[in-house]
């Protein structure tokens, strides 16, 4: 079965420095998409980055960036010049064709961003 | 930016009574999900449809719960006799096809509290 597990319940930062969120999953497809989504107080579910498992750059939108390294089964995400609106519980998901593309979320990293 | 839409916000039910969870997924979106998340723990895929059927369920997805999309529109999950743990927060998505590596977009949430 396809698992997603973030071992960081909760993670601090100070206003502009950087974090990082980690992410293993365990899968034996080689075909595969990974996400991370963000979850604020207000509870909506919101699309941060993306990668496919084929490609060997890592994804980067603006702040926010992944290392995504396939042989060990990690995905973490790497937000810089953090902002209060960061702040947020932040999903790893997992989905691959073989698996009938549904979202495998792991259990989310609470980020706290401190002025 | 085309979203989904769930209605309503909140909805309070007594146990046993049915519910109806409405959503409209982005209009040239072709697969449609449901998923939940009990308070403070991770989002779980309950089900998918394509093509007016569906595609996979979880095992969460028993016998009390049912999916439709009775016009071009709506897609709607209905409980049939609620119980105390189906409070949670039901999250409908919708992607544009099957693809993996397209996102699901997901809407704001029917937060569903069972009396």
């Amino acid at each position: 079965a396809q698992t997603v597990t973030q071992s960081q319940p909760e993670m601090s930062v100070q206003e502009a420095e950087t974090v990082t969120l980690s992410c293993t999953y365990d899968t034996s497809e080689s075909d595969y998409y990974l996400f991370w989504y963000k979850q604020p107080p207000s509870r909506q579910m919101i699309l941060v980055i993306r990668q496919e498992a084929y490609k060997q750059q890592n994804a980067t939108e603006n702040r926010f960036s992944v290392n995504f390294q396939k042989a060990a089964k990690s995905f973490s995400l790497k937000i810089s010049d953090s902002q209060l609106g960061d702040a947020a519980m932040y999903f790893c998901a997992y989905r691959a064709p073989e698996y009938g593309n549904k979202l495998v979320f792991g259990a989310g990293t609470i980020l706290r961003v401190k002025s | 930016e085309p979203e989904v839409t769930q209605t309503p916000s909140h909805q309070v039910t007594q146990m046993g009574q049915e519910v109806i969870l409405r959503c409209v997924p982005i209009s040239n979106h072709l697969y449609f999900y449901w998923y939940r998340q009990i308070l403070g723990q991770k989002v779980e895929f309950l089900v998918s449809f394509y093509n007016n059927e569906i595609s996979e369920k979880s095992e969460i997805f028993d016998d009390q719960f049912s999916v439709e999309r009775p016009d071009g529109s709506n897609f709607t999950l209905k409980i049939r006799s609620t119980k105390l743990e189906d409070s949670a927060m039901y999250f409908c998505a919708s992607s544009p096809d099957k693809l993996s590596n397209q996102p699901q977009h997901f809407g704001d949430g029917t937060r569903l509290s069972i009396l």
